[in-house]
């Protein structure tokens, strides 16, 4: 069946730091792919996505490139702040459209 | 635009208890909720589809007498988790499609519920 395999966290940075966090999936087909984040005390939001292979989602400085022949879809940071310690989450939908999600992974960020 | 709130934040209720969980889409209609599930340091899972004037889709392993689910209104979706036990503590959280969206990405997610069964 569809699943999502995400870096296991915590993840601990210093502020303006360089962030990889890793995300691969299998999926029937090429579904469009998703990162969410739950920064604390709120919902879920969506971050970024990409539709379709090689596509670039972007949003907040965050980057993700949907990689069809490695099935991955990484999430990148060049310089990380404070304000980015959160819970992201790898999220393809299924073939039913039905959102997987990542087991997440808690970043944080030193000042 | 497009927020979602869930009521209560948290609960704690004695095992045998019912416990209803409200979930509300603000400033849009929704037609379809979501009802996840998330447990410590895990992924959320779904646990079933909520439709505004039907039945709920309940996915493979939830039961359905245990988790009602109604969604009475195109703002409004509760579930009740009837005769709680301790082992269905956990974090609830509920997201809602925008009526008119046609990709089930476009959910909006509540902050959540955190249920306690003592």
């Amino acid at each position: 069946g569809d699943s999502v395999t995400q870096m296991e966290g915590p993840v601990t940075l210093s502020e303006e730091a360089f962030l990889t966090i890793n995300c691969t999936y299998t999926a029937t087909g090429y579904p469009s792919l998703f990162w969410y984040v739950q920064y604390p005390g709120e919902g879920l939001q969506l971050l970024l996505k990409a539709t379709k292979a090689d596509d670039k989602g972007s949003n907040k400085g965050f980057e993700a490139t949907y990689r069809k022949e490695t099935t991955s879809f990484h999430l990148e940071k060049g310089s990380v702040q404070v304000s980015d310690s959160a819970v992201y989450f790898c999220a393809p939908p299924n073939r039913d459209d039905k959102i997987i999600f990542g087991k997440g992974t808690r970043l944080h960020i030193l000042p | 635009g497009a927020v979602v709130s869930q009521h209560p934040s948290w609960v704690i209720c004695k095992s045998g208890t019912s416990v209803k969980i409200e979930c509300r889409s603000l400033d849009f209609q929704a037609t379809t909720m979501f009802w996840y599930r998330q447990f410590p340091k895990q992924s959320l899972m779904l646990m079933a589809t909520s439709n505004e004037g039907s039945k709920a889709t309940y996915e493979q392993g939830v039961e359905k007498d245990k988790f009602l689910i109604n969604h009475a209104s195109l703002t409004l979706s509760t579930l009740t988790v009837t005769s709680a036990h301790p082992e269905d503590s956990s974090f609830y959280i509920c997201s809602a499609e925008r009526t008119g969206t046609r990709r089930r990405h476009t959910q909006y997610f509540g902050p959540g519920t955190r249920l306690t069964v003592l």
